[in-house]
């Protein structure tokens, strides 16, 4: 059974950091790519960030590039999101996906069809 | 960076109804698009990929359709259950914005 478990999140001030983790099990973690989708209160979901299966590959949501950072511990089957310079409108239950994928005439397919059950991130002074 | 327009945002609907929920890409994005659940406090749920794939597990009430840039999710006979609220998703520039759409919301009339 797949399963993802975050944990790191509470409440930061701004301008401070956070590391969020992201454990898993039931797959083999380092085939996979990986990404982290948040949502603010009462609003709707936003991709952040993702990461290829190897760690070689990074990419961000506008909003968060240069101040976030994705990784991956693949001996340690662990996700990571590194978040400096925090401001109040990065609150948010941030979840992380993995990211399946299925290959039809040779074309990729991705989807996230497994995801944790979230950590709330409180930005406020 | 491609922008995803889900209509109606709010849909109020009756056990038994057949719901239709649309998602308009600003760019065509071939078959990239997924579909998910969301309910109160939890995770979302995938139910369709690839345009119009059922994951496996979910009901076969759900289905999806489309291609390029206007998609749908549509819900045959809504069950109880499925009062939630529902999101697209365009996967299709590997990933340069994987965004999200803005989420429509299904209510009990």
């Amino acid at each position: 059974e797949v399963q993802l478990l975050e944990s790191g999140g509470g409440l930061v001030q701004p301008g401070g950091s956070l590391r969020l983790s992201c454990a898993a099990s039931g797959f083999t973690f380092s085939s996979y790519a990986m990404s982290w989708v948040r949502q603010a209160p009462g609003k709707g979901l936003e991709w952040v960030s993702a990461i290829s299966g190897s760690g070689g590959s990074t990419y961000y949501a506008d909003s968060v590039k240069g101040r976030f950072t994705i990784s991956r511990d693949n001996s340690k089957n662990t996700l990571y999101l590194q978040m400096n310079s925090l401001r109040a409108e990065d609150t948010a239950v941030y979840y992380c996906a993995k990211v399946g994928v299925v290959v039809v005439a040779a074309t990729h397919f991705n989807y996230f069809d497994y995801w944790g059950q979230g950590t709330l991130v409180t930005v406020s002074s | 960076d491609i922008q995803l327009t889900q209509s109606p945002s709010f849909l109020s609907a009756s056990v038994g109804d057949r719901v239709t929920i649309t998602c308009r890409a600003s760019q065509g994005i071939s078959s990239y698009l997924a579909w998910y659940q969301q309910k109160p406090g939890k995770a979302p749920k995938l139910l369709i990929y690839a345009a119009s794939t059922l994951q496996s597990g979910v009901p076969s009430r759900f289905s999806g359709s489309g291609s390029g840039t206007e998609f749908t999710l549509t819900i045959s006979s809504l069950q109880p259950e499925d009062f939630a609220t529902y999101y697209c998703q365009q996967l299709n520039s590997y990933p340069w914005g994987w965004t999200f759409g803005q989420g429509t919301k299904v209510e009990i009339k």
